[in-house]
Order: structure tokens, then C-alpha cells, then sequence
């Protein structure tokens, strides 16, 4: 257990929805990295919030969108769904934006777009 | 720009042979290296990183990995396959401060043969 957690676990929902992922962080950790898994693209850098500041884009859609809270969780939007946005979604969470740092990955949220 | 380049997408080995899995990095700065383990359904399990305390690193359940800046490799070994290896295994680097997240590589799927 990493002690990053994500809800929900799994996601089906059909093209042109809007869904939320939710990320929540390991005790003490003010970094939340997200990630998308998928079979043809790999696992891609999302977006990176910090202390509750966006820190850096990957590659992520427009329709796209993430925050963290006050409380540090964080979470994905993701809105007018295609099929191709299926996929596993992985947050991580670190001390810190340092390199070294270790990331600490969650169980992943698979959503399905149908 | 940094990049993983992981040789073989598939890896197949006897238990109780040696494993070996090849990762070559690109990156204009001194990178941070890591290796992650990933087992079906479940999310990223970090094995170890280089940092540059130590070119040889020793990670979890008996891997190691050697980081040969000339060659631009990080390659990932365990003397003695275990059944319980079987599994997903990603290499990936950070540099440049840490905000842009990790690049993986594609990944290489262990297999163990009994």
C-alpha cells in the first residue's frame, strides 16, 4: 500500500460525458502527479500540482482539466469523453517537485468511455 | 528533452536465471533514474533510483541496476528469477528540477518460465 489513494476504482461512461477522478496524497506529501496509462500511447505526464499551484503541463488535453485543494487532494476532470480517453489514470504524490524524489503511485482509476 | 528507450517488450527467462532488462536514457541534464514494477491491476511499486550517490544501486526483492554514463544505460538485473517476478517493469527519468514528472519507457514484460 502506497498510501495515495484514488476513487473511484473503475469508470464507465459514455462518449461526451464529464467525469472527476480523485486523487488523495500520502500523509505529508505536497506534490500530486498525474498520469495516463494507455496500450498505444504508454504511461504519459499529465499535469503536476504542488502546494496547491499547477507546477507543469504534460501532455494534456484541453478538455482536460485538474485542481488540488487546500486539503492537498486532487483531482481530474476530464469532459467531452471519446473513446479513445479509455484508459488507466494514475496519480502519484511526492515530498516535493525535486527530481530525485520518489513518486508514490495509487491503484489507478480505469475508465472506460463506451 | 529526456527520453527512455527500454530494449525488448517482452523478456522471457527460467526461474532461477539471470534477468536482465535494458534501459537507455537521453537527457541534456544529469538525470534522476528510476525503475518501477508494475503487477497486474495494480500501480506503480517503485524497485530503486539513481540519484547520483552511487553508480551501482541496489533496489527491493534483489534487484540492482548499474547507471554507465557513457553508455546511457540503466539496466535493471536479478541473479536468480522468482516466479513472483513476472511482471510489468518500467524504466523512467527526471530532470530539470522535477516539475515536468517522470518520462517511462515503454515497458518490458517479464516472464518467467518454470
Amino acid at each position: 500500500d502506497s498510501g495515495v489513494t484514488q476513487t473511484p476504482k473503475h469508470l464507465i461512461t459514455a462518449t461526451g460525458q464529464r467525469v472527476t477522478l480523485r486523487c488523495s496524497p500520502r500523509s505529508g506529501d505536497l506534490s500530486v502527479y498525474w498520469y495516463q496509462q494507455s496500450l498505444d500511447q504508454g504511461l504519459q505526464f499529465l499535469i503536476h500540482y504542488y502546494n496547491g499551484e499547477e507546477r507543469a503541463k504534460g501532455n494534456i488535453l484541453e478538455r482536460f482539466s485538474a485542481q488540488q485543494f487546500p486539503d492537498l487532494h486532487s483531482e481530474l476532470n476530464l469532459s467531452s469523453l471519446e473513446l479513445g480517453d479509455s484508459a488507466l489514470y494514475f496519480c502519484a504524490s511526492s515530498l516535493s517537485p525535486f527530481s530525485g524524489n520518489e513518486q508514490f503511485f495509487g491503484p489507478g482509476t480505469r475508465l472506460t468511455v463506451l | 528533452a529526456q527520453s527512455v528507450t527500454q530494449l525488448g517488450s517482452h523478456v522471457s527467462v527460467s526461474e532461477g536465471a539471470l534477468v536482465l532488462l535494458r534501459c537507455n536514457y537521453s537527457s541534456s541534464v544529469p538525470p534522476y533514474l528510476f525503475w518501477y514494477v508494475q503487477y497486474p491491476n495494480q500501480g506503480l511499486q517503485l524497485l530503486l533510483k539513481y540519484t547520483s550517490a552511487a553508480t551501482l544501486v541496489k533496489g527491493i526483492n534483489g534487484f540492482e541496476a548499474e547507471f554507465k554514463k557513457s553508455e546511457t544505460s540503466f539496466h535493471l538485473t536479478k541473479p536468480s528469477a522468482h516466479m513472483s517476478d513476472a511482471a510489468e517493469y518500467f524504466c523512467a527519468v527526471s530532470s530539470g528540477g522535477g516539475a515536468d514528472g517522470l518520462t517511462f519507457g515503454k515497458g518490458t514484460h517479464l516472464i518467467i518460465q518454470p
